[in-house]
Parts: structure tokens; sequence; C-alpha cells
């Protein structure tokens, strides 16, 4: 199994363009989330998916579009990037979405917009 | 307000001694708890969980960690560190009540292991 895995490493944006962070898991997980990683603040939930065509917003959602057709399948969506989205953006999976499953996560995304 | 608290940036010990990174959490009810580790240019791995039971879990790479109720806390400790152990670690709580999966993590602790 490879797990999670994310794509790209590294992308470097300029103000107002819009791009998109593939995530895909293998390990037929319900349950698919992304996180961000900022220095001293931990990691931040930006939306999540419960299913295939459900998604739902996490605690900083705003700049941010998902959708989940697939179980496999969990892409982020930024529509027009701003400065404070650098950031390292991390795709994480469970079995569900609690009784205690934990989270697997991806390699991650490493951001920066300029 | 949920939260998470590390209370240190970093924690250094020498290789050999034993290790504690310490962890509070201000969660309604029993939440689950977890700990993960995070090396350079990684994502996070899944170290132990404490869902319900004994106070004392076991997990990966001989940690290990401490429920206590009373102080809210869930302290990762190691009888042994090793220099390989020098990484970042992230506690996180899940509220048993939530309906989104989300996890709370604190902010995290380097832990540096000298030779």
């Amino acid at each position: 199994n490879a797990g999670v895995t994310q794509t790209p490493k590294f992308q470097v944006l300029k103000t107002g363009q819009s791009m998109t962070l593939q995530c895909a898991q293998d390990m037929n997980h319900e349950y698919m989330s992304w996180y961000r990683q900022d220095p001293g603040m931990g990691l931040r939930l930006i939306h999540y998916s419960v299913g295939a065509g459900i998604t739902d917003q996490g605690e900083v959602p705003n700049g941010y579009n998902v959708s989940r057709s697939t179980t496999e399948d969990f892409p982020l969506r930024l529509l027009s990037a701003a400065p404070s989205q650098t950031s390292v953006y991390f795709c994480a999976s469970s079995y569900d979405r609690g009784h205690g499953s934990p989270l697997h996560f991806g390699n991650g995304t490493r951001l920066t917009v300029t | 307000a949920q939260s998470v608290a590390q209370p240190e940036d970093q924690v250094n010990v020498a290789e050999g001694n034993p290790l504690t990174v310490k962890c509070t959490y201000s969660v309604s009810g029993n939440p689950y708890l977890f700990w993960y580790v995070q090396y350079p240019n990684r994502g996070l791995q899944f170290l132990l969980k404490y869902i319900t039971g004994d106070n004392l879990v076991k997990g990966s790479y001989g940690f290990e960690a401490e429920f206590n109720k009373s102080q809210t806390s869930f302290h990762l400790k190691k009888p042994s560190a090793l220099v390989s152990d020098s990484a970042l670690y992230f506690c996180a709580v899940r509220d048993r009540s939530s309906n989104t999966g989300k996890l709370i993590f604190g902010q995290g602790t380097t832990l540096q292991v000298k030779p």
C-alpha cells in the first residue's frame, strides 16, 4: 500500500493564481481531511469528508474548496491564492471519523504564495 | 474553547536517559488522545492512542504515554532515549461527541537527543 499520496511536494504561486493540491489514498478509508501546518500553531483542519459525495468545513475553510467524487481522491483547490495561504498542507485519512481511528498523513505539500 | 497545550517548545535529553514530553488538554468529556511524531519534510506518523482502560498505553518505537484524568494530561515517555528519536512531537485530542472527526493539535515539541 502506498498509503496517502500528495502531489506536488512543493509549489510556488503568485497572488491571485489558482491551483489544486492532489491527495489520494489506497486504504479504502471513508474519512479524509486537509490540515495546514504553520509554525507554532500545530495543525488546523481546513475541510473534511466522511465519504464520497460528502464534504464539510473545518475551522479554517476560507479560500479553499474541496470535492470528493471517489473514495480514493480528495483534492484541495485554492481559488485565488493569498500570501496568508503560505503553509505546509497535509492530507490525512482514517477508517472513520471517530472511535479512536488514528489519522494517516501524507508527506505534505509546501506552498509559498508571493 | 477546546485546546491542547504542549508547554515546552523543546526538550533536550542525553541518549540513554529517560524522556518526557508533556501534554495537557482542555476538552469536554472523555476525549480520545493521540501522539504523533514528525520527521523533517515528512508527514505525521501515529505513535499511540488512549481510548479507554489502562492509563498507561504503549506504542511504537518503545514510546508510552500516561493518561491522567484528574490533571487532564497525556504525557509521552520513553525509558531510554535514542538519537534517532530526535523529531517534532505532537499531542492531539478528539472530542468523542464530535461529528467532524477533527483532531485538535498542540503546537508541537521538538525533542533533541544528544549522543
